[in-house]
């Protein structure tokens, strides 16, 4: 089993939808969360940092269920802008930081 | 520009031969990471060193990948007898982590873009 794992999709959704990604990691003794987004041909940037009560930054929600050991990422109100793909990164066994596949998001005109 | 940085941006080399990537992490940054990625996947881990301390590397890595970190600065990414299956980005980044937190935030450089032929 992958240490992290995400739905690769690609999601296509039209712009003004609302969409969610799940992610589930395997290591229950993992402390830190992130959502990362990637665009094409670029690296990796971070979007927000995910808690355990859950937080909101604008349109994005990310939410943490530590007993089902997934994390979400809610994006609401989609803009052609949010196209990318969205990485999941949770903390390991010795704290570094993994990566899951990505998912693709593409929204539509 | 006070980001991460790595050179080159591009290495196109013969299989057989020996490269060497190197990464600029932001200066007051103590942990540095090098990830491998590939078309449609993530990153992948590789290795992680604290200051100049290498605390972990991957168990998928072969032992003709070796990285350094001499003076906890500028890290350097060697891949000898280069193999077509090397092919791929090499993203390097940085972070500074205090103590026991676990807020950790990468910022990642634009990568090497390796092709074996």
């Amino acid at each position: 089993r992958k240490e992290v794992e995400q739905d690769p999709g690609p999601f296509n959704v039209p712009e003004g939808a609302t969409v969610a990604f799940n992610c589930t990691y395997s290591n229950s003794a993992s402390q830190s969360f992130f959502w990362y987004r990637q665009d094409c041909r670029k690296e990796p940037k971070l979007l927000m940092s995910v808690y355990s009560s859950g937080n909101e930054d604008g349109r994005f929600t990310a939410q943490l269920n530590r007993a089902s050991q997934y994390i979400s990422l809610l994006i609401r109100d989609s803009k052609l802008s949010d196209s990318a793909t969205y990485l999941c990164v949770v903390s390991g066994a010795t704290n570094k930081l993994i990566f899951g596949t990505g998912t693709l998001l593409a929204v539509q005109p | 520009d006070t980001g991460v940085s790595q050179n080159p941006r591009h290495k196109i080399t013969k299989r057989g031969q020996n490269v060497t990537f190197r990464c600029d992490p932001i200066s007051e940054h103590n942990r540095l990471y090098w990830y491998r990625q590939t078309l449609g996947q993530g990153p992948e881990f590789l290795t992680y060193f604290q200051n100049e301390a290498q605390l972990e590397k991957s168990r998928l890595l072969s032992d003709r990948f070796s990285a350094e970190r001499p003076k906890g600065s500028f890290s350097t990414l060697e891949i000898q007898r280069t193999e077509q299956g090397d092919s791929a980005m090499y993203l390097c980044a940085s972070s500074l982590t205090l103590g026991g937190a676990t807020n950790e935030k990468l910022f990642f450089g634009s990568g090497t873009q390796l092709s074996v032929l």
